[in-house]
């Protein structure tokens, strides 16, 4: 089956520092990847939304220049954490979908950020 | 909005019981999904459901779907242990951005 990896798994980082999450699609092309949020014991936020080659459709309430979005090819999307802070300590996953409102969506693997 | 409710949010049964867990949402969608989430785990995707009156099984979890109603249920058939997890229901709110529910904790004690 489809396989969405996220790198790294965990996380931890300084207040301040910025840090960088990739999201990739292993096996399939991915053109259009989602990013999540999940705090603990919490239900999952969609962050933001990004297709390969554009510009990141960003949900109400997500600071488009804290969170990051690069997805430069088909199989690759990126999210940096600009001056992250305790507050952005998270789980972040991403899903990957290979375009058209029926094909199947692949979750990653997520990423625990601790911010120090 | 697309607003989507679950409950109960939590739920600890015996292992042999059966109940369901229900998926309220607010506004009309094309499809929905049910996940499974394992304490520090990602999702694990159970079922999508597409169409009214849809009705999926695998194992000792069914869910279905009354689009009329805005409601989708997962049944949890003679339970076990391995069954305990968190489950999400969501719901495409277009494009295939989802709107999850809060979460229903399931704990089976043997």
């Amino acid at each position: 089956g489809a396989v969405v990896s996220q790198h790294p798994s965990r996380v931890i980082c300084k207040s301040g520092t910025s840090v960088k999450i990739e999201c990739r699609s292993l096996d399939f092309q991915a053109t259009t990847m989602f990013w999540y949020r999940q705090f603990p014991k919490q239900s999952l936020m969609l962050m933001a939304t990004s297709n390969e080659g554009s510009k990141a459709t960003y949900e109400q309430g997500v600071e488009k220049d804290k969170f990051l979005i690069n997805h430069a090819s088909l199989t690759l999307s990126t999210l940096t954490v600009t001056s992250a802070h305790p507050e952005d300590s998270s789980f972040y996953i991403c899903s990957a979908s290979t375009g058209g409102n029926n094909s199947p969506l692949h979750f990653g693997n997520g990423t625990r950020l601790t911010v120090t | 909005e697309l607003k989507v409710e679950q409950n109960p949010l939590f739920l600890s049964m015996q292992e042999g019981k059966n109940y369901t867990i229900y998926c309220n949402y607010s506004t009309t969608s094309d499809r929905l999904y049910w996940y499974r989430q394992d304490p520090g785990k990602s999702l694990e995707s159970l079922f999508v459901l597409l169409s009214n009156g849809a009705v999926k099984q695998e194992g000792r979890l069914m869910a279905s779907l009354d689009t009329k109603a805005r409601l989708s249920t997962l049944h949890i058939t003679a339970a076990v242990h391995d069954l305990s997890a968190t489950y999400f229901c969501a719901v495409d709110r277009g494009a295939q951005k989802l709107v999850f529910g809060q979460g229903t904790r399931l704990t089976i004690n043997p």
